[in-house]
């Protein structure tokens, strides 16, 4: 069973609606959490980071963390066709703080 | 502007060519580490360095060489290419292990 798991995608959704993207982990002592955007080639991008449960909100972006559930998501406000990327979810695990990385869900906005 | 930079961008080179792919950061990190990215397979560590002097093995660190001699820099040493080196490689650098990293642009190297 793979540490961090997100769904591969390819998620499609509408210019305008909300994008929804999950990112579940393993039962370790989890320390934070963060959500890159990767363009096609091109290196990863944190959009957020989050460490206590709850929601955070970063303009469109809104991440929300569940340590009970061992989930953390990512929420696209008003998604445009330039959020069309993968986005990869990175969970620092264990007392060590080794980072895990989710495979990533690709998200395509159709306009 | 705090950045982190890697050298080449591109590489295309032979099999059993000693190359180096240079990384360098302008932020005081303490923490840096190697990825490489194959299609289907995501980000996986390569070798990781806590600190000046302090490297280790990250996932698949086989054929692969590091050294820290100065905070920041962080050079990937690859003794004997192999075709199965073919990847697009990212640097990364963080405050310290627990913190967000920050990449480089991506060296895509070929080896034939």
């Amino acid at each position: 069973q793979k540490e961090v798991e997100q769904n591969s995608g390819p998620l499609s959704v509408p210019e305008g609606a909300i994008a929804s993207l999950n990112c579940t982990y393993s039962d370790r002592v989890s320390q934070s959490f963060f959500w890159y955007r990767q363009y096609s080639g091109k290196s990863p991008e944190l959009i957020m980071s989050i460490y206590s449960n709850g929601d955070k909100e970063d303009g469109r972006f809104t991440a929300q963390l569940n340590k009970a559930s061992q989930y953390v998501s990512l929420l696209i406000r008003d998604s445009q066709p330039s959020d069309s990327a993968t986005y990869l979810c990175a969970v620092n695990l264990g007392s060590n703080y080794q980072l895990i990385w989710g495979a990533g869900t690709k998200l395509i906005i159709k306009p | 502007e705090a950045q982190v930079t890697q050298n080449p961008r591109y590489l295309i080179t032979v099999t059993g060519k000693k190359l180096t792919v240079t990384c360098s950061q302008n932020m005081n990190h303490e923490y840096m580490s190697w990825y490489r990215q194959d299609p289907g397979l995501g980000l996986r560590q390569i070798y990781y360095s806590m600190n000046v002097e302090v490297t280790d093995k990250g996932d698949v660190p086989e054929g692969y060489k590091v050294s820290r001699k100065e905070k920041r820099n962080f050079p990937l040493i690859l003794e004997s290419p192999s075709p199965n080196q073919t990847s697009l490689y990212f640097c990364a650098s963080s405050l310290a292990r627990k913190n967000e990293q920050f990449f480089g642009p991506g060296t895509r190297l070929t080896v034939l």
